[in-house]
């Protein structure tokens, strides 16, 4: 079973619409959890951490489910500059774990 | 903020040859570096762990006599893709760690886009 489970996508999105990711983990023991965006080409970039309380930064808002083992990443009036492969990332110990990736493609 | 700096962006080599690619944290101290590589629509896969002044601790399924790994001082890791052949054609990122700033002081490279024809 993979460390870490991402739904690749893609999604195409209109500008201004709600868009949703999930990641879902297998550890239990995993201790911190973060988003990452990567444009096409270049190196990950951290977008914001999770935790269970929830975590929001302007139209972004991620959250963590420690029961269902899953985090999420919500991005509301969506722009055309979000559009990117967003990944979730697991640590557990002093390992990172990346999801695959789900490609966000915002449509004028 | 942490800055890694990875050198060279892009390289295309002929098959045999070798390509070493450096990674340098330029504002802070890495004991522990990771290398990462990442073919096109997939994710990011760990290759090897670097740990300065000791040997590099290799994924499995990484050959560590085909990825040398050099961790040499505190600011500075290394990985020299020997022998290159064209399924070796990836894009190679690192990754260090700011400690000061805990874990959100995983910083990566810019990556290295190495083609091998």
């Amino acid at each position: 079973r993979k460390e870490v489970e991402q739904d690749p996508g893609p999604f195409n999105v209109p500008e201004g619409a709600t868009v949703a990711f999930n990641c879902t983990y297998s550890n239990s023991a995993s201790q911190s959890f973060f988003w990452y965006r990567q444009d096409c080409r270049k190196e990950p970039k951290l977008l914001m951490s999770v935790y269970s309380s929830g975590n929001e930064d302007g139209r972004f808002t991620a959250q963590l489910n420690r029961a269902s083992q899953y985090i999420s990443l919500l991005i509301r009036d969506s722009k055309l500059s979000d559009s990117a492969t967003y990944l979730c990332v697991v640590v557990t110990g002093n390992q990172f774990y990346f999801g695959t990736g789900t490609s966000l493609t915002v449509i004028p | 903020g942490a800055v890694v700096s990875q050198h060279p962006s892009r390289v295309i080599c002929k098959s045999g040859t070798s390509v070493k690619i450096e990674c340098r944290s330029l504002d802070f101290q890495a004991t522990t570096m990771f290398w990462y590589r990442q073919f096109p629509k997939q994710s990011l896969m760990l290759m090897a762990t670097s740990n300065e002044g000791s040997k590099a601790t290799y994924e499995q399924g990484v050959e560590k006599d085909k990825f040398l790994i050099n961790h040499a001082s505190l600011t500075l890791s290394t990985l020299t893709v020997t022998s290159a052949h064209p399924e070796d054609s990836s894009f190679y990122i690192c990754s260090a760690r700011d400690h000061s700033t805990g874990e959100r002081g995983y910083t990566f490279g810019s990556g290295t886009r190495l083609t091998v024809v």
